[in-house]
C-alpha cells in the first residue's frame, strides 16, 4: 500500500526552465529525503530533512532546493534545469534519522 | 565515505532454484536495508535489518556487522521475483548509500 506519494510521474522540459516536484507522506514520519537515480541506476542521496535539520549532499548543485510546508511534505525545486538533471527523483520518509525508509514511486525528469 | 559493493551484478535462474545476493560495505553502519525495484522504478522495502537474521516468506536477510556484510537469500525462486535488488547502508544522519544492484532474471 502506497504511503509516499509523488507528483508528477513524468515531466519533460527545456533547458533553463524551472520545475518543482511534490512529495507527500501519510505515515506520520518526521524525516524526509530526496534521492536521484541516474541513467546507470545508481541512487544517491540529495537531501535529508526534518524539523531539526537540513542535511545537503555536498555534490548537489545550488539550483536544487528542498521546500517543506510541514513534516508531511517535502518538495524539490530545480531553478534552471540542465541536461544532466535528467533522471528519476525518488522521495522517501522515515520516523527519524537511521530508521527504515519508505520510498515513493519516483518522478522521471527529461530535459531536452 | 561509505561504499557499498553488491554481488553478483546479474544472476539468471531457472524457476525453483535458490539465490544468494551479497552486499559488502566499507565502514560501520547504523542501518541496513534491502529493496526490490520494479521494472517501472518504484522501490519496495524488503528488509530493514541492521543486524542478525530476518525472514519474510521465501526471503531471508542476514547482516553481520563486524564482517561488514549483509546477504539476501531467495528460496524456490519464481518468475515474479525477476527485477533489481538493491542494498543500502545507512549513517546516523539517515543518509542511505546504495549499491549498484543485482539484476535477477528467473526463467520458467
Amino acid at each position: 500500500e502506497t504511503a509516499v506519494f509523488q507528483t508528477p510521474n513524468y515531466h519533460v522540459t527545456q533547458v533553463g526552465n524551472e520545475v518543482s516536484f511534490n512529495c507527500k507522506q501519510t505515515l506520520g514520519h518526521d524525516t524526509m529525503y530526496w534521492y536521484k537515480q541516474d541513467s546507470k541506476k545508481l541512487l544517491k542521496i540529495m537531501f535529508s530533512y526534518n524539523n531539526k535539520q537540513l542535511i545537503v549532499n555536498e555534490t548537489v548543485p545550488r539550483r536544487f532546493s528542498p521546500q517543506s510546508s510541514d513534516k508531511a511534505h517535502l518538495n524539490l525545486r530545480i531553478k534552471s534545469v540542465e541536461p544532466e538533471d535528467s533522471a528519476v527523483y525518488l522521495c522517501a520518509s522515515s520516523w527519524d534519522w537511521g530508521y527504515e525508509q519508505y520510498f515513493g514511486p519516483g518522478t522521471r525528469l527529461t530535459v531536452l | 565515505g561509505q561504499q557499498v559493493q553488491q554481488s553478483p551484478a546479474s544472476l539468471v535462474l531457472q524457476e525453483g532454484e535458490n539465490a544468494e545476493l551479497q552486499c559488502n560495505f566499507s565502514t560501520s553502519l547504523n542501518s541496513m536495508q534491502w529493496f526490490y525495484q520494479r521494472p517501472g522504478g518504484s522501490l519496495v522495502s524488503l528488509f530493514y535489518n541492521p543486524s542478525g537474521t530476518k525472514h519474510s516468506g521465501r526471503l531471508t536477510s542476514t547482516t553481520v556487522i563486524k564482517e561488514r556484510r549483509s546477504s539476501l537469500h531467495i528460496s524456490s525462486s519464481q518468475t515474479t521475483d525477476s527485477g533489481t535488488y538493491l542494498c543500502a547502508s545507512g549513517a546516523n544522519t539517515g543518509k542511505l548509500t546504495f549499491g549498484h544492484g543485482t539484476i535477477l532474471r528467473v526463467h520458467p
